[in-house]
C-alpha cells in the first residue's frame, strides 16, 4: 500500500525567504505524486501534479517541485514566498483505484 | 473550468439526528467520486468511494451502516451521517475524477463542516 511523509508539521519562513516543503513516498511503482494547499475552512486546490516526463515540475503561484525517484520524495519549492502563500500544504500520492493518498500536512506560516 | 460543489457548507445538529451531505459534480459527469473525512488540523483521510449505479465500496474501518453513500446520477452523491454522534464532528470533503485530467487527479468540493453537539 501506498504512503506519504511530511516529516516538518509547522514550518515558518520570513516573507521574501525560499522555502521547501519536504515529501516522502512510498509506492510499488511509478508513482503519480500530487500537492495541494488548503486554506482554513476550505476545500484543497491542486499546486502541481506529477506522473511522467521532467521531474521537475511547475505549479501555479510560483511553486515548483523536484521528483527523485532514488530518494523518494517530492518537495515542494517557492524561490521567495508571499505572505499569502500561509496555509496548510497536502502532499499525496495516486494508487490503484484513482485512489490518493495523503500525507499529515505541513502547516506554512509567514512572517512579515 | 470543472467544479464540484458541496451543499451545505456548514451543518450543526443534535446528536442522534440524520445529516445528508450533498456532493455535485458540474459540468461534468462522474460516475465515481470519493469521500474524505478531515479532523481538525489532521490530514484527508479516505472514507468510501461512491460508484454511480451500484454500492459504494468502504474503507477498511468506516461503518457502512452509519456513513451512507448513494451515488443515483452522474452529478450527484450523497453522504448521510446516520445517528450522529459528536464523535462525528468533522470536516467532510469531497472529490470526483474527470476525464481531462492526469490519473488519480481529482477535483475537489470546497468541504462541509460538520458540528454535532
Amino acid at each position: 500500500a501506498q504512503s506519504v511523509t511530511q516529516p516538518d508539521i509547522h514550518i515558518t519562513v520570513s516573507e521574501g525567504a525560499s522555502l521547501e516543503l519536504r515529501c516522502n513516498y512510498s509506492y510499488g511503482a511509478t508513482p503519480y505524486l500530487f500537492w495541494y494547499v488548503q486554506s482554513p475552512g476550505q476545500g484543497l486546490q491542486l499546486l502541481l501534479k506529477y506522473f511522467s516526463g521532467d521531474t521537475l515540475v511547475q505549479g501555479i503561484k510560483g511553486f515548483e517541485a523536484e521528483f527523485k525517484r532514488s530518494q523518494s520524495s517530492f518537495n515542494l519549492r517557492k524561490p521567495s514566498v508571499h505572505w499569502s502563500d500561509a496555509a496548510e500544504y497536502f502532499c499525496a500520492v495516486g494508487g490503484g483505484g484513482n485512489k490518493l493518498t495523503f500525507g499529515t500536512g505541513t502547516q506554512l506560516k509567514v512572517e512579515l | 473550468g470543472a467544479v464540484v460543489s458541496q451543499h451545505p457548507s456548514r451543518v450543526i445538529c443534535k446528536s442522534g439526528t440524520s445529516v445528508k451531505i450533498e456532493c455535485r459534480s458540474l459540468d461534468f459527469q462522474a460516475t465515481t467520486m470519493f469521500w474524505y473525512r478531515q479532523f481538525p488540523k489532521q490530514s484527508l483521510m479516505l472514507m468510501a468511494t461512491s460508484n454511480e449505479g451500484s454500492k459504494a465500496t468502504y474503507e477498511q474501518g468506516v461503518e457502512k451502516d452509519k456513513f451512507l453513500i448513494n451515488h443515483a446520477s452522474l452529478t450527484l452523491s450523497t453522504l448521510t451521517v446516520t445517528s450522529a454522534h459528536p464523535e462525528d464532528s468533522s470536516f467532510y470533503i469531497c472529490s470526483a475524477p474527470h476525464k481531462g485530467l492526469a490519473p488519480n487527479e481529482q477535483f475537489f468540493g470546497p468541504g462541509t463542516r460538520l458540528t454535532v453537539l
